[in-house]
């Protein structure tokens, strides 16, 4: 298994640009996270979903999208950068909603300039 | 909320030597899990642990949960488990679950 795999690993948008990152995960995970980590922050929680076609916002869900049309992929958008929007972002899945040990991509780090 | 609150915030040891990590959290929680995050940014589960003790080679975590804390041994520390080792406690959020992460605790390990 390859796990939880995230692309691009780094990415600089202009202000305004849009973008996908995309996330997949191939261990049949119901449930699948999207995080953004800030330093002196910790990892915050944008958008989740706890199958195919349900999705719900985290904390810090403004100027992010997603969608779950399959159980493996679960991508992110970006609809309009913004520096605020600078940070390294992490998708994590975990096999169910009530078996909720959390698996983690590589990430994605993001610079908005 | 809950508060998540690890300690100590920033430590450097000597290879070979042991140390001891805490998680102390302000409520009840489902679960509480574990991480590593090496210097290069890969976050790594390190154990699963509501309550009791689980072992994984030189590592260790113990959950007592009614005196809600955790601990972190690590036992004849290698250059490698440098990193940043959070403790992440899970609560149930509505219908949700959620995870609320501590701030960490940043481990330097000397040759």
């Amino acid at each position: 298994n390859a796990g939880v795999t995230q692309t691009p690993k780094f990415q600089v948008l202009k202000t305004g640009q849009s973008m996908t990152l995309q996330c997949a995960q191939d261990m049949n995970h119901e449930y699948m996270s999207w995080y953004r980590q800030d330093p002196g922050m910790g990892l915050r929680l944008i958008h989740y979903s706890v199958g195919a076609g349900i999705t719900d916002q985290g904390e810090v869900p403004n100027g992010y999208n997603v969608s779950r049309s399959t159980t493996e992929d679960f991508p992110l958008r970006l609809l309009s950068a913004a520096p605020s929007q600078t940070s390294v972002y992490f998708c994590a899945s975990s096999y169910s909603y009530t078996n909720y040990e959390q698996y983690f991509g590589p990430g994605t780090r993001l610079t908005v300039t | 909320g809950i508060q998540v609150e690890q300690s100590p915030p920033d430590l450097i040891l000597q290879e070979g030597a042991n140390s001891t990590l805490r998680c102390n959290f302000s409520d009840s929680v489902n679960n509480l899990q574990w991480f590593h995050q090496n210097p290069w940014g890969q976050l790594i589960n390190l154990f699963y642990i509501p309550s009791g003790t689980k072992q994984n080679g030189r590592l260790s975590a113990t959950t007592v949960a009614t005196e809600r804390y955790s601990l972190l041994y690590i036992s004849s520390s290698q250059t490698t488990d440098s990193g940043v080792y959070f403790c992440a406690v899970e609560r149930l959020a509505g219908n949700n679950r959620k995870l609320i992460w501590g701030l960490g605790t940043s481990l330097a390990v000397n040759p």
